[in-house]
């Protein structure tokens, strides 16, 4: 079945470091992919999405890239905040119409 | 707008009580979600409801039930809590009914209910 895998955290850097969290998937077809961002003590909410191959998804300076070659949607930040420091997981539409979550990566940014 | 309410916020049950959680959007989704997440585990759908008046299993459903009341309202009902019910559920909606027509849709989360069993 479909599936999503995402690197295993947590992630520690310093502020103003480049970010890189990497999520692979497993699908049938051409499936949409998310990334979800949660913040401590709160419900998920979209950061951004991409719904065909090559698509880049962009918002509050992080970007992924729809890379059905590697089956990739790798999740990057040229300068992380401290504000930035929250779990984030990658997704993904399956071919039976719901949403697979990936285990999640907790994100820590040190000022 | 509040988007998707959830209550109550915290709860804490004697192994072989029964509770129920509510939640509730006012976006006018079609599909509802509920979503239990444990450590290491991210997020396991429970049950779904892609339109008022249906209901569909999930990856875990055993122990619960639930009840689509009407557009708004998607409630998780434990009969018997066990300690391995412990857990963060959260619910969510989307505007499509769950076909392939929905799949760019966002979720819509609320804010958590996080449970204990003893």
């Amino acid at each position: 079945g479909d599936s999503v895998t995402q690197m295993e955290g947590p992630v520690t850097l310093s502020e103003e470091a480049f970010l890189t969290i990497n999520c692979t998937y497993t699908a049938t077809g051409y499936p949409s992919l998310f990334w979800y961002v949660q913040y401590p003590g709160e419900g998920l909410q979209l950061l951004l999405k991409a719904t065909k191959a090559d698509d880049k998804g962009s918002n509050k300076g992080f970007e992924a890239t729809y890379r059905k070659e590697t089956t990739s949607f790798h999740l990057e930040k040229g300068s992380v905040q401290v504000s930035d420091s929250a779990v984030y997981f990658c997704a993904l539409y399956s071919s039976a119409s719901k949403i697979i979550f990936g285990s999640g990566t907790r994100l820590s940014i040190r000022p | 707008n509040a988007g998707v309410t959830q209550t109550p916020k915290f709860q804490v049950l004697k192994t072989g009580q029964s509770m129920t959680l509510q939640c509730a959007q006012d976006m006018n989704h079609n599909s509802m979600y509920w979503y239990r997440q444990d450590p290491g585990m991210g997020l396991r759908l429970i049950y779904y409801s892609a339109s008022e008046g249906t209901t569909d299993k999930g990856e875990v459903p055993n122990g619960y039930n639930v009840s689509r009341l009407n557009k708004r309202e998607f409630s998780l009902r434990l009969e018997s809590a066990a300690p391995s019910q412990t857990s963060v559920y959260f619910c969510a909606s989307t505007r499509g009914q769950g076909t392939r027509d929905s799949r760019t849709d966002t979720q819509y989360f609320g804010p958590g209910t996080r449970l204990t069993v003893l």
